[in-house]
């Protein structure tokens, strides 16, 4: 069981290019969270998606960022033209339903833009 | 929206010392807690959690929180330390499918 599979683990992007961050959930899981750590503070929610389905979408800032969990493959955080501020630790978590049921985090990607 | 503070930003100790962290929580009725840990390098695991049983919950590798309704608080404890313990721990709560965390303790243990 591979657990919450997350690449790259690491990530330089310049001003302006586009990251795009992958989070492929244990298997059976269905439930995806995105979740987003700067420096100094705690994980803060982005989104939850089900399978081609956004459910919440709340955390995720209203321009640039995107988010999918296509029928097949993995779920896609995706940030146009990243800036400086989006530099940070981004975790991916899944569940088997939605609710408290036992998340399990990936290991994250640490994006810096330069 | 709930929210999450931890006392402490960087705890440094010896090994077999004893370890408290402080975490305290907005009120919102009925809370679901939980406390994570984050080896270097590695990802979240699941230390503990509390879905209003015993407020004395037990978890993995020797820890234990209490949760105190009237205080707002689920301080993780450990009697004694290893060094293996030298991790980030964040403490968490839930609304619905959400987890809203702490900011986050390190803990640096000394051998």
């Amino acid at each position: 069981n591979a657990g919450v599979m997350q690449n790259p683990r690491h990530l330089v992007r310049r001003r302006g290019q586009e990251a795009r961050l992958r989070c492929s959930p244990m298997k059976g899981h269905s439930h995806v969270y995105w979740y987003r750590q700067l420096p100094e503070e705690g994980l803060k929610f982005m989104v939850y998606l089900q399978k081609e389905n956004i459910i919440d979408e709340s955390g995720m800032p209203k321009e640039r960022f995107s988010a999918e969990f296509p029928k097949e493959g993995p779920s896609i955080l995706r940030i146009q033209q990243v800036v400086r501020g989006d530099s940070a630790a981004y975790f991916c978590a899944s569940t088997l339903g939605g609710g408290n049921y036992g998340y399990t985090f990936g290991s994250g990607t640490r994006l810096t833009v330069v | 929206a709930q929210s999450v503070s931890q006392h402490n930003h960087h705890v440094i100790l010896s090994e077999a010392a004893s370890l408290e962290l402080g975490c305290n929580y907005s009120y919102g009725g009925t809370v679901n807690l939980f406390w994570y840990v984050q080896y270097p390098g590695q990802h979240l695991q699941l230390l503990l959690k509390y879905f209003s049983e015993d407020p004395l919950v037990k978890g993995i590798k020797g820890f234990e929180a209490e949760f105190i309704k009237s205080k707002f608080s689920f301080n993780l404890r450990k009697p004694s330390v290893q060094w293996s313990d030298t991790a980030e721990y964040f403490c968490a709560v839930n609304e619905n499918y959400k987890l809203s965390f702490g900011a986050g303790t390190t803990v640096t243990v000394r051998a």
